[in-house]
């Protein structure tokens, strides 16, 4: 069964203090893993797609790695309005339509 | 461009009553999602439609919820009785299409059943 696992569950950093979220999954087939934000009382917000061993996107201060166990939220030098809960899903090639798997999430905590 | 829009935000209402939530998804977006997410966990699949078609409902527990998505566009998810262990968030997405696009999400409606 494909399975996702984040860690840490919290974080709390200090503002300018960089840090790295995990996502380890197993699935058969990786057709894609996705990064989303959540903001409190909000849906999720799309962040980042990576489709293969060694891709890696960026956006501000974060930046997306993946391997073939696992992916890396990279945040650097957060700010505080990078508090949020980061969510990582993986899509897997033995489902023809499309399943997105979630992982729990990441609470993530910037103080000034 | 419009996102997703979801509503009622939040809903309040007794045990065996029923509720139903009503999703519009983003133009152009032939796929809709309907996700269940309790407090600290991921969203959970509980449909998914292409089109009008229902393509995957193995995770909708059909002896009380139910959901539709007439003519392609919105859809409506319905819960009928409600029990307490249904409070949750209950999210909807769309995407352009099946496989590896990005999904897209509403804000959500809150369901608490008391």
């Amino acid at each position: 069964e494909d399975q996702v696992t984040q860690s840490p569950e919290a974080l709390r950093l200090q503002e300018g203090e960089s840090s790295s979220l995990n996502c380890s999954y197993t699935v058969s087939g990786l057709r894609g893993l996705f990064w989303y934000r959540q903001d409190p009382g909000k849906g999720p917000e799309f962040l980042f797609t990576l489709y293969s061993a060694g891709e890696e996107k960026e956006k501000e201060r974060l930046k997306a790695t993946l391997t073939k166990k696992e992916s890396f939220l990279h945040i650097t030098a957060p700010k505080p309005e990078d508090s949020a809960t980061y969510l990582c899903a993986v899509q897997a090639t033995t489902d023809s339509w499309g399943k997105f798997q979630f992982g729990a999430g990441t609470q993530v905590v910037v103080t000034p | 461009e419009a996102g997703v829009v979801q509503s009622p935000r939040y809903k309040i209402i007794e045990k065996k009553q029923p509720v139903a939530f009503w999703c519009n998804p983003i133009s152009g977006h032939n796929t809709l999602y309907w996700y269940r997410q309790n407090l600290g966990q991921g969203p959970e699949l509980l449909i998914r439609y292409e089109n009008e078609e229902a393509v995957d409902d193995s995770q909708l527990p059909k002896d009380r919820f139910s959901a539709e998505r007439l003519k392609g566009v919105d859809s409506t998810l319905k819960i009928q009785p409600a029990e307490l262990g249904d409070s949750a968030v209950y999210l909807c997405a769309s995407s352009l299409r099946l496989g590896n696009t990005e999904a897209f999400f509403g804000q959500g409606t809150r369901l608490t059943v008391v």
